[in-house]
């Protein structure tokens, strides 16, 4: 399914939970992504990562946290920190160093504050 | 950071007719410019993308043009057909090793009318 998959589909979320979404690639791509999508407001980055054990803030990372144990994997953990979290995540990945530098994205979790 | 702005945000074009859309960008530094296809509840996909050192890329029906000096480049799709009704984004990046984070406008709603 692309090569990079996310999990779960949809997700509910209480108020005061944490939550975590999954992203897994199986392209080999060095760099992977967190993106927001909202009605009329486009990508946003919330975190990404270039290689393993690294990650930096995107424009909107209050609330949010990741890690990259993996090179396939990079999870997104939204906190409660979060004041609105329904929206869209999409995960990207892009193999970059051989100057390749299209994202192929993931089909996307979409949150519910319930 | 890089600013990416679309215009216009919906266009609404008859079958067979073409559709051009523009986008502005910020920080002349940006290298890579792709384009975003997303049909409605599924992921985004590049289309086509270009280098700064090129300034025209075509494949089949869509071609992308970009004018460095201005700081804009436009997606166009000729002989317009329903299945291209879709929201399209465009992007900017450094597109270096190291530095491939997308920034992307808020998207352009096309409307194909058969």
């Amino acid at each position: 399914d692309g090569g990079i998959t996310q999990s779960p589909k949809y997700l509910f979320r209480k108020e005061g939970q944490n939550v975590t979404l999954s992203c897994e690639q199986n392209l080999n791509h060095d760099a992977m992504y967190w993106y927001r999508q909202d009605p009329g407001q486009g990508l946003r980055l919330i975190y990404y990562s270039q290689i393993v054990n690294d990650f930096q803030k995107g424009d909107i990372a209050e609330g949010y946290s990741v890690s990259r144990e993996k090179k396939e994997s990079f999870p997104l953990t939204v906190t409660s920190a979060q004041k609105n979290p329904t929206a869209f995540y999409l995960c990207a990945s892009s193999l970059t160093r051989t100057g390749n530098y299209g994202y192929t994205f993931g089909s996307g979790t979409r949150l519910t504050v319930v | 950071g890089e600013n990416v702005e679309q215009h216009p945000s919906t266009l609404s074009v008859q079958e067979g007719d073409s559709a051009v859309i523009k986008c502005t960008y910020s920080d002349s530094a940006s290298n890579y410019f792709p384009w975003y296809k997303q049909e409605l509840g599924k992921r985004p996909q590049l289309i086509i993308d270009i280098r700064s050192n090129v300034g025209e890329k075509k494949d089949q029906r869509i071609a992308v043009t970009l004018n460095k000096t201005a700081k804009h480049f436009s997606l166009h799709i000729t002989e317009t057909q329903p299945e291209d009704s879709a929201v399209y984004f465009c992007a900017a990046s450094k597109g270096i090793w190291g530095n491939n984070r997308l920034a992307f406008g808020k998207g352009n709603q096309v409307v194909v009318i058969p």
